[in-house]
């Protein structure tokens, strides 16, 4: 069966970078393409944008370029979201989706990364 | 930019009926959106209901069921359970790959 599995919590301190990773398993990893979606405390699903799992090309959503880096690992079936210069509004629970077609398929269980010093 | 409107709350008795409703702030929603829909439990991760409009993804109940209601796209609980009571999220896909979630709905069962 398809499982999307993300790497645990982090804690870091503001300016410091993290990277989540996203495990996939249960199918070709490169049969579709991964998104990324930010939870903030208390807020609603955002979409961060997608990565082509054939390509690697990135596309970003507004508000989610300059810091933020999609990347791959094919050889392990990994994705990875990094982002650089973190600050307190970064506090999230980041999710890895595949996207089959037009619709988000699979879901990993979350990342919370907290920013706090 | 484009934003995608969803009623931020809504309650329904058990066993009754209710639609959610996902639309655009300028435009209206049709098919070639590709609507979907997500049901997410607290501390849980989104569940996929509903894609292109009104495909139910694997192992949801037929309860669930999505439309294209005037336009707007629709979301239908019919004969709803307690544990319905979640947040539910629509998707448009606007093409690229590119996804704009709207600003979810909490349903309350009671």
């Amino acid at each position: 069966q398809v499982q999307l599995v993300q790497s645990g919590s982090e804690l870091k301190k503001p300016g410091a970078s993290v990277k989540v990773s996203c495990k996939a398993s249960g199918y070709t990893f490169t049969s579709y393409a991964m998104n990324w979606v930010r939870q903030a405390p208390g807020q609603g699903l955002e979409w961060m944008g997608w990565i082509n799992t054939n390509t690697g090309n990135p596309t970003y959503a507004q508000g989610f370029t300059g810091r933020f880096v999609f990347s791959l690992d094919t050889s392990v079936s990994t994705a990875y979201l990094q982002i650089s210069s973190l600050k307190a509004e970064d506090t999230a629970v980041y999710y890895c989706a595949t996207r089959k077609d037009t619709a988000l398929d699979y879901w990993g269980q979350g990342t919370l990364v907290t920013v706090s010093s | 930019q484009t934003v995608v409107t969803q009623e931020p709350s809504f309650s329904v008795s058990p066993g009754g009926t209710v639609t959610l409703t996902c639309g655009l702030s300028s435009g209206s929603v049709s098919t070639s959106y590709y609507p979907s829909w997500y049901q997410q439990t607290p501390g849980q991760a989104p569940r996929t209901l509903i894609y292109s409009t009104n495909t139910r993804s694997s192992g949801v109940p037929d309860r669930f069921s999505g439309s294209i209601l005037g336009n707007k796209a629709a979301l239908t609980i019919t004969g709803a359970q307690a544990d319905d009571e979640s947040d539910y999220y629509c998707v448009l896909y606007m093409g690229s790959g590119i996804c704009v979630f709207g600003g979810g709905t909490k349903l309350t069962v009671l």
